[in-house]
């Protein structure tokens, strides 16, 4: 069974650019999480999303963060401008349901705001 | 609100050596807990957890963990290290009343095993 897939793996762009991270979560995971990992430090919640509706988006900095799962299948990440801020590993993760135990982490992308 | 504490962000063990990781949470219900470890460029895989039932738990790679209610802790050890265990270690909690099981992160303890 294949696992989270996020692409791109590594991305570097200038502050004030646009960016976007792809995630395709495991076949049949109705939850979907995006979590932001700054150096040094552990993930923390972007928002998640059931299904195509996003349930819980309070820690996404809407300013410039935005995020959609249409067809509540893959989902996308965007930064619009991204700042120096910004630079971190990006995680995707799912699970099969709501209020299943367990969440399956991508690989992330490891975004370099310049 | 919950919170993780991880003591010691660094941890040099020998190979074959006793590996212990400690974390403690702060929460206002019991939680699920969780340890997940991530190697170098890679994602977080999960190692253990435990939601109820027997408070020692057994995860994958040799490790286990004991949820202590009283102590309000989840340390994670490993009797004999291992050159494949340098990576760094998570330790997270979720609110099983809350939906969709959001994890809170502690800060990491990064192992490093010395031949």
């Amino acid at each position: 069974e294949a696992g989270v897939v996020q692409s791109p793996r590594y991305k570097i762009i200038e502050k004030k650019q646009p960016v976007a991270f792809w995630c395709n979560p495991i076949s049949g995971h109705n939850t979907l999480y995006w979590y932001r990992q700054n150096l040094g430090q552990g993930p923390e919640l972007l928002i998640r999303y059931e299904n195509e509706e996003a349930v819980d988006d309070s820690q996404l900095p809407k300013d410039r963060f935005s995020a959609e799962r249409l067809k509540g299948v893959d989902s996308t990440l965007k930064i619009q401008p991204a700042e120096l801020g910004d630079s971190a590993v990006y995680l995707c993760a799912s699970s099969p349901r709501t209020g299943n135990t367990e969440a399956f982490f991508g690989q992330g992308t490891r975004l370099t705001v310049v | 609100a919950q919170s993780v504490t991880q003591l010691g962000s660094h941890v040099s063990v020998s190979e074959g050596a006793l590996v212990l990781l400690r974390c403690n949470y702060s929460s206002s219900v019991p939680p699920y807990l969780f340890w997940y470890v991530q190697y170098p460029n890679q994602g977080l895989q999960l190692l253990l957890k435990y939601t109820t039932g027997a408070t020692l738990v057994k995860g994958i790679n040799g490790f286990e963990a004991e949820f202590k209610k009283s102590e309000t802790s989840f340390h994670l050890t490993k009797p004999s290290a291992h050159m494949s265990d340098a990576a760094e270690y998570f330790c997270a909690v979720s609110d099983p009343l809350a939906a969709g099981n959001k994890l809170t992160f502690g800060g990491g303890t990064r192992v490093l095993v010395k031949p």
